[in-house]
C-alpha cells in the first residue's frame, strides 16, 4: 500500500547502544523530515532531507545520524543512545518542503532508553 | 526562543459547543499556517491551513483566523463532537524565504465531552 512506513513501532535498548529507526515512503517526495515528540516540547525538527545525498539539521540534531542513498528512504540513528532520548519519533514527508502543504507523517516509533 | 506558541495545553468543551484553540508566533517572516490534528498511538494529520494574505479559512466545521498584527491565529470547531478528542498542533513556516521546514507548537490536548 502507498503511504509512509516506520519500523521498529516500539524499541527498547539499552545506553551506549546505537539504534536505527526506518522509515520509507512510496509517494517519491522529495523532501523528508525526522521529528521528536515529548511532553512539554511538542514536535521538534531533528534534521530533513530536501532528495536523496541532501541532508539538513533541524532544531535537535545532537546525537542523531541520517542519511538518504535513495529517495524512498530516510533512516534515523542514534549512534550512542541516551536516556534524553526516549521519546516518540516521527517520520514525515512532503513534496513541497513542508512549507506550503501538507507534511504526511508516519504512525511514529516509539523508544526507550533505559 | 520558542516561536510558534500555545499556551494552553488543554481544553475541554461539550459537545455541540465551540471549540476554540489558540495560537501565536513570534516570527514576523512566518507568512502560512497549518493546523495538525494527532489522535494517539498515531502520526499527526494535517487540517487545515491558511496563508497570511487572507485573514479567515474554513473546511466544514473547521474554521482559521489569522490575526497578523497581533501575530495571532486560531482553530473553531463548530460543533464539537466527540471525535474531535485529539491534540492540535499549530504550525507555521516562512514561506517567502524559501523551503524552510515547519516549526511546531507544543499541542493542545482537546476533549469533548458528550
Amino acid at each position: 500500500d502507498a503511504g509512509i512506513t516506520q519500523s521498529p513501532r516500539y524499541k527498547i535498548t539499552e545506553t551506549g547502544r546505537q539504534v536505527t529507526l526506518m522509515c520509507h515512503q512510496t509517494w517519491s517526495h522529495s523532501y523528508m523530515f525526522w521529528y521528536r515528540q515529548d511532553l512539554g516540547h511538542g514536535l521538534r525538527l531533528i534534521y530533513y532531507s530536501a532528495a536523496a545525498d541532501i541532508t539538513d539539521k533541524g532544531e535537535v540534531p545532537d546525537g542523531y545520524v541520517v542519511s538518504r542513498s535513495k529517495t524512498e528512504n530516510f533512516p534515523l540513528t542514534l549512534e550512542s543512545a541516551t536516556r534524553s532520548q526516549t521519546s516518540v519519533y516521527f517520520c514525515a514527508s512532503s513534496e513541497w518542503g513542508g512549507d506550503t502543504g501538507e507534511l504526511f507523517f508516519g504512525e511514529g516509533s516509539r523508544l526507550t532508553v533505559l | 526562543d520558542q516561536q510558534v506558541k500555545q499556551n494552553s495545553p488543554s481544553l475541554s468543551v461539550q459537545e455541540g459547543r465551540i471549540s476554540i484553540l489558540n495560537c501565536d508566533y513570534t516570527n514576523s517572516m512566518f507568512d502560512y499556517f497549518l493546523w495538525y490534528k494527532k489522535y494517539p498511538a498515531e502520526g499527526p494529520t494535517f487540517l487545515i491551513s491558511i496563508s497570511s494574505i487572507k485573514d479567515k479559512n474554513e473546511d466544514g466545521r473547521f474554521t482559521v483566523f489569522l490575526n497578523k498584527s497581533a501575530k495571532h491565529l486560531s482553530l473553531h470547531i463548530v460543533p464539537s463532537q466527540p471525535g474531535d478528542s485529539a491534540v492540535y498542533f499549530c504550525a507555521a513556516s516562512a514561506l517567502n524565504s524559501g523551503n524552510t521546514p515547519l516549526v511546531f507548537g507544543k499541542g493542545t490536548r482537546l476533549s469533548v465531552i458528550a
